[in-house]
């Protein structure tokens, strides 16, 4: 079974504090995108990596893929209110299927 | 552009009741799929199609079925809805394998 875990599960942190979400499989993708949720909406999509090493910027948000393409990390400099919200990975093996991770819950505190 | 459109938002049915969730998406995207999202359970798979009159299972098929008799329409029905069933559930599509996904806002199921 194809696994993708998120670390951490929850994350309150303070108005301008950085932090860093990350997502880690045994398997090796071929695509990860990182998605954002709000309350009552669908999952929207923030970035696509596609290349080992791969880093992308999104104004304040860091994205990377790891050189084997089994792991992505999250970054968030000085974070705002309005990033509040459910931060979800998701893994393209080449199929159909994508692969989910759980979540990560943020929230910060203005 | 309305995108992924799911109907309705919200519905609460009894143990043993029917009901079809409603999707439709106007990206002209071959590829459509059915999730489920529950607590600390990220979203799961339930049935897909890669096209008009093909379907097939995902993660978590039992008691769902589909069908895909237009590019543009993809419901979901419940056959005698059980409690295990309450979720939110989500529609998504896409235009390939590895093209990021689309999502309708989901439907609030509740069953008593």
């Amino acid at each position: 079974t194809q696994l993708l875990e998120q670390s951490p599960q929850f994350l309150s942190i303070q108005e301008g504090e950085n932090l860093t979400v990350y997502c880690n499989s045994s398997s090796v993708f071929s695509s990860l995108q990182w998605y954002r949720q709000e309350p009552g909406e669908g999952p929207v999509l923030l970035v696509t990596v596609v290349t080992g090493g791969e880093v992308k910027k999104l104004k304040r948000l860091t994205f990377q893929f790891g050189d084997a393409r089994k792991d992505s990390s999250l970054h968030i400099t000085a974070a705002q209110p309005g990033d509040t919200g459910l931060y979800l990975c998701a893994g393209n093996t080449g199929g159909f299927k994508t692969i989910f991770g759980a979540g990560t819950r943020l929230f910060v505190k203005a | 552009n309305a995108g992924v459109t799911q109907t309705p938002k919200f519905q609460v049915l009894k143990t043993g009741q029917s009901m079809t969730l409603q999707c439709a998406q106007d990206m002209n995207h071959e590829y459509m799929s059915w999730y489920r999202q529950d607590p600390g359970m990220g979203l799961r798979l339930i049935h897909y199609s890669v096209g008009a009159g093909i379907t097939d299972q995902g993660e978590v098929p039992n008691g769902y079925n589909v069908s895909r008799s237009t590019t543009e329409d993809f419901p979901l029905r419940l056959l005698s809805a059980a409690p295990s069933q309450t979720s939110v559930y989500f529609c998504a599509s896409r235009g390939g394998n590895n093209q990021p996904q689309h999502f309708g806002d989901g439907t609030r199921l509740s069953i008593l």
